[in-house]
């Protein structure tokens, strides 16, 4: 089954770049996601990435995917304050009858610090 | 746009009662979906609905019922609360491919 993992934690000073990494298990999956989280609100989309490009640049956001070892990072450049949120990452698979089953990671806590 | 809204944002149960959580969306989305989150699991998905009038299992479906009532809306039920059912609830809602549009979270405690 579908299976994403990240790591829980990151802090970062403000200025510099942040790094979250994920790694998923589903070769199949069409698309790959990154979704951000602030207190007490929901999840909303930051980019994603077909699977058959190995990067994308929006702004001061890079996707990098190594589909061979089913390793995807956000790298986050100039990180601010208001970056400081839960990033989840997803995986993507089709559900019976139609509809897009994302497979979510644990989320990784983004601290900046000034 | 109001998007993807999801009606209570915060419901306190005693174990046994029941309660509906509600979600609309306006974006003409054919597939809604509902998840739960929990510290250290992520989202969960409990039930989807692909298209008006179908509705299926998601990973998490025991407790829960839901109802596609139209293609706007998709309810979720708990006939018979339990603690093990306190989470934050999310509706959201796409195309049939494509990126889930989330709504504002539904925080729910059962005691």
């Amino acid at each position: 089954g579908e299976d994403v993992e990240q790591s829980l934690f990151l802090s970062v000073r403000e200025g510099d770049s942040s790094v979250i990494n994920c790694t998923y298990t589903d070769s199949s999956s069409t698309y790959l996601y990154w979704y951000k989280q602030e207190p007490g609100a929901g999840l909303q989309l930051l980019t994603y990435i077909f699977s058959n490009m190995d990067m994308k640049q929006d702004q001061r956001l890079t996707v990098l995917l190594n589909k061979k070892d089913k390793h995807l990072s956000l790298r986050i450049a100039d990180t601010q304050t208001g970056d400081s949120a839960i990033y989840f990452c997803a995986e993507s698979s089709g559900l019976t009858g139609g509809g897009n089953k994302l497979t979510f990671g644990t989320g990784t806590q983004l601290k900046v610090e000034l | 746009n109001a998007g993807v809204t999801q009606t209570p944002k915060f419901q306190v149960l005693k174990t046994g009662q029941s309660m509906t959580l509600q979600c609309a969306q306006d974006m003409n989305h054919n597939s809604m979906y509902w998840y739960r989150q929990d510290p250290g699991m992520g989202l969960r998905l409990i039930y989807y609905s692909a298209s008006e009038g179908t509705t299926d299992k998601g990973e998490v479906p025991n407790g829960y019922n839901v109802s596609r009532l139209n293609k706007r809306e998709f309810s979720l039920r708990l006939e018979s609360a339990a603690p093990s059912q306190t989470s934050v609830y999310f509706c959201a809602s796409s195309y049939i491919t494509g990126e889930l549009f989330f709504g504002e979270g539904s925080r729910l405690t059962v005691l």
